[in-house]
């Protein structure tokens, strides 16, 4: 079946935009899962979805960064005001419910200018 | 909370040959799981294996096995006969009872044919 997709590939922004991005989870996963790459680290998460709900909200960096989930299917994280610190690779994942198992899309690459 | 320490920056091996990332962790939960995820350039993580904490045996994936040490707190991969394809970036991963995946900074691995 598809796995979870993500869009856009590639996001290039000036400073001060507002950017979404997309988050497409694989059918039936309930969990969605956003965390954040930047050059040569490890992942850093940001946020956790169980349904449309967010339990976990602890890794979202400022108040600059919402995300949100509708129809417990697709999510949008968006980031307002960027700034150049926010370049980072974002990556979305998702998982059957009470499992720990993660499949990962392939990520947006946000540059910031 | 979990923290996870992969010391190994850099690898290289050589094709054919077998090779060890190692990671070790630390948590405070009594039941969690521990995973490798492979990186290539494409930049989609991939699950490559996963090891829970209540089990003794080590988990194995055709050439991909694990050295589960739970006192010591040590979960390292080993590789065998090495393929060209094998070349990625390895993030160790913890996840614990809030199902979030905490992962070290990673090792890039190299195979030299």
């Amino acid at each position: 079946g598809a796995g979870v997709s993500q869009s856009p590939s590639n996001k290039v922004t000036e400073k001060g935009k507002d950017v979404e991005l997309r988050c497409d989870p694989i059918s039936g996963h309930t969990a969605l899962y956003w965390y954040r790459q930047s050059l040569g680290q490890g992942l850093e998460f940001l946020i956790y979805f169980q349904g449309n709900s967010a339990p976990d909200k602890s890794g979202l960096p400022s108040d600059r960064f919402s995300a949100e989930r509708t129809g417990g299917s697709v999510s949008t994280l968006t980031i307002q005001r960027t700034q150049q610190e926010d370049s980072a690779v974002y990556l979305c994942a998702s998982s059957l419910e009470f499992r720990y198992e993660q499949y990962f899309g392939p990520g947006t690459r946000l540059t910031v200018t | 909370a979990q923290t996870v320490t992969q010391s190994q920056p850099e690898m290289s091996v050589q094709e054919a040959e077998t090779v060890t990332l190692s990671c070790t962790y630390d948590t405070s939960e009594n039941n969690y799981y521990l995973f490798w995820y492979k990186q290539p350039p494409s930049r989609q993580m991939i699950l490559v294996i996963r090891q829970e904490a209540y089990k003794q045996q080590n988990a194995t994936e055709n050439r991909f096995s694990v050295n589960f040490q739970k006192a010591a707190k040590s979960f390292s991969l080993k590789i065998s006969d090495s393929q060209l394809g094998d070349t990625a970036m390895y993030f160790c991963a913890c996840g614990g009872s809030n199902y979030k995946l905490t992962f070290g900074k990673g090792t890039l691995l190299t195979v030299n044919p």
